[in-house]
């Protein structure tokens, strides 16, 4: 089946530094890919989706200069969270769309990661 | 706005007790819609979606148009049944998803 790998799966940074987290489609190429973010005990909450070689489109409320999206490849989207602060800490996981074995577009989701800010 | 409503957050039964994991959705043209489960410690994953009419894992959902329902079902509960379950729409291929608030599934034995 289709696998969507993300890393790193967990981090602890310093207020105010940076942080990438990259989302890999590891056996299918994905033409887009979202990332959500998840508080504990609640749902699924869309950021952003990106699209291969084309800007995201940010979700309203989100801060697209504080969460960096770059899609470069059909494998490959990274989310930075810039200047990170504790409120920013969080589950953030991303998922990819598209075709996998032939069967029909879905979305396949990551294991997510866990980002604390001290 | 796409609105999925999942009034309940939990839902505790006993092994072999039939479930119903309610969904309603606002209505906006031709949704898909899904139910995704996310079992403990592990990653979302698609449980089953509307346009396949399939039974996974003995759980079925039927799409209501005129009550703007997509109930997700199963008539005998197991203890492996036991996982966060998300009711989601979809505009069209390839778009956002838009989830519910879930609903925790405890099967007790």
């Amino acid at each position: 089946g289709a696998v969507v790998s993300q890393h790193p799966s967990w981090v602890i940074c310093k207020s105010g530094t940076s942080v990438k987290i990259e989302c890999r489609s590891l056996d299918f190429q994905a033409t887009t890919m979202f990332w959500y973010r998840q508080f504990p005990k609640q749902s699924l909450m869309l950021m952003a989706t990106s699209n291969e070689g084309s800007k995201a489109t940010y979700e309203q409320g989100v801060e697209k200069d504080k969460f960096l999206i770059n899609h470069a490849s059909l494998t490959l989207s990274t989310l930075t969270v810039t200047s990170a602060h504790p409120e920013d800490s969080s589950f953030y996981i991303c998922s990819a769309g598209g075709l996998a074995g032939g069967r029909e577009e879905t979305q396949y989701f990551g294991p997510g990661t866990r980002l604390l800010v001290l | 706005a796409q609105r999925v409503t999942q009034p309940e957050k939990l839902l505790s039964v006993f092994k072999g007790a039939p479930v119903e994991l309610k969904c309603n959705y606002s209505y906006s043209g031709s949704p898909e819609l899904f139910w995704y489960v996310q079992y403990s410690r592990q990653r979302l994953q698609l449980l089953l979606r509307h346009i396949s009419r399939e039974s996974i894992k003995g759980f079925t959902a039927d799409l209501n148009k005129g009550e703007t329902s997509f109930h997700l079902k199963k008539p005998f509960a197991q203890e492996e049944d036991s996982a966060m379950y998300y009711c989601a729409r979809q505009a069209g291929a390839n778009s956002k998803l838009t989830f519910g608030k879930g609903i925790t599934l405890s099967v007790r034995p």
